[in-house]
């Protein structure tokens, strides 16, 4: 099993609703990770958070709003979403400033916008 | 701008056949060269992962081939398997900034039986 978890795995939203996934990891990583993977595509990065500062944002609409309430746990907090936002959401942990320290990815939360 | 180019998009093989997938890249800067792998309904997983002092890493039934002149660097799985069945990305970032990476497009994988 991955030692990054993701909770809700399934998640369906209508266009007005408010929801957040959440993302857990106790590897110790400072830096964590959202990114959006469409079917057949690669992850496309959202945000990155150092050490609970974030440190990217890779211009994600407003409609997504990120919160790293602690090393530990993340949080993206959603609201007004477009069908278009449908995709599977991935955490992902690694360390910072580490030689060869790869991405850790959770199993996502497949997000589903009607 | 494509920075990682993988290819090819699909690949079907013979149980107990070679599988090879080639990524090229194009920022020198890159120094660090994973490959994830990963099955329907999880996400990515760390397989295998070279640095460009290396020209070649062994792990198992994986091996990484990096030629770092022409900007290239290819997975080969010896012996498929048909749970090797996924798709695998390969990826370039920075040694001590993995939140950066540079994914190729993907190739799916499968290993008839």
């Amino acid at each position: 099993d991955t030692e990054v978890t993701q909770t809700p795995k399934h998640l369906v939203m209508g266009m007005t609703n408010k929801k957040s996934l959440k993302c857990e990891q106790h590897m110790g990583h400072r830096a964590m990770y959202w990114y959006k993977q469409k079917a057949k595509k690669p992850p496309e990065l959202m945000f990155v958070y150092s050490y609970e500062k974030l440190s990217i944002n890779e211009s994600v609409p407003s409609r997504f709003s990120p919160e790293c309430p602690n090393s530990s746990l993340l949080n993206l907090h959603l609201h007004a979403l477009q069908p278009e936002d449908s995709a599977l959401y991935l955490c992902a942990s690694s360390q910072v400033g580490t030689a060869n320290s790869p991405l850790h990815f959770g199993n996502g939360t497949r997000l589903t916008v009607t | 701008q494509q920075q990682v180019k993988q290819s090819p998009q699909s690949l079907i093989v013979q149980k107990g056949g070679i599988s090879i997938i080639n990524c090229a890249y194009e920022n020198t800067a890159f120094d660090y060269f994973p490959w994830y792998q990963q099955f329907p309904g999880k996400g990515p997983a760390l397989l295998i992962a070279i640095r460009p002092d290396v020209s070649e890493k062994k792990e198992g039934r994986f091996t990484i081939s990096f030629n770092k002149s022409a900007k290239q660097f290819s997975l080969h799985i010896m012996d498929s398997q048909p749970g090797d069945s996924a798709t695998y990305f390969c990826a370039a970032s920075w040694n001590t900034n993995a939140g950066k990476s540079t994914f190729g497009d993907g190739t799916t994988l499968t290993v008839k039986p």
